[in-house]
């Protein structure tokens, strides 16, 4: 079975700019997290999607969106970039958000601002 | 002052030491408590989760939780350079994993 798939791997933004982010969940997990690591960090939770509502959010500005679709896909969007968002983003994928089915992460997207 | 703290490291051991991790927490709310490795340029996998106080064992790896004290702590029997990784611990209110809190993580060098 595929894991969590995210796209692109790398991208450099210029600081003012928007970007789009992309996660493909394992089949059949319905929950979808986001989470934000700096380098040397832990990673920070931004949002959470469960069922294509949104369930959480993290302390994270207006300037971060996101959404999940009917195939339980999702999209992170980050608009007027700014140095201090370059990070590495995480999706993670679950059947419920809970742990008892497994609670996998992708591998991540790179994101330089500069 | 941030909610979960683990000791920065780096740590670095000669292949078949025991290794201890450790992370202290400040919010009494939290009730699941995990562990994750991360490979260079991959994302964190869960080795293991507790719920609550007490130990949780799994091949070479044991979790230890003190609620009374706020602290955790993965132990790493005949640790391997394999094993070499970047572990955070992470915490949670409930099950709900999705929204966890992570510590910065200690890189571990385990050398042949």
């Amino acid at each position: 079975d595929a894991g969590v798939t995210q796209s692109p791997t790398h991208l450099i933004k210029t600081r003012g700019q928007q970007v789009t982010l992309r996660c493909s969940p394992i089949s059949g997990h319905k929950s979808v997290s986001w989470y934000q690591q700096v380098l040397g960090q832990g990673p920070q939770f931004i949002f959470q999607y469960y069922e294509k509502e949104e369930r959480g959010r993290g302390n994270f500005p207006d300037r971060f969106s996101a959404r999940q679709f009917p195939n339980y896909s999702s999209e992170l969007n980050v608009n007027a970039l700014l140095l201090g968002d370059s990070a590495l983003y995480l999706c993670a994928s679950s059947l419920d958000g809970g742990l008892n089915y497994g609670y996998t992460f992708g591998s991540g997207t790179r994101l330089t601002v500069v | 002052q941030k909610e979960v703290e683990q000791d920065p490291g780096p740590l670095s051991v000669p292949e078949g030491a025991i290794v201890s991790l450790n992370c202290t927490y400040s919010n009494s709310a939290f009730q699941y408590f995990m562990w994750y490795r991360q490979y260079s340029r991959k994302g964190p996998e869960l080795l293991m989760y507790t719920y609550s106080s007490g130990n949780k064992e799994d091949g070479r790896f044991t979790a230890q939780v003190d609620k009374s004290s706020k602290y955790i702590s993965l132990f790493i029997r005949d640790s391997q350079p394999s094993d070499s990784a970047t572990y955070l611990c992470a915490m949670s209110a409930d099950t709900n994993a999705g929204k966890s809190t992570f510590g910065d993580g200690t890189t571990l060098t385990v050398k042949p």
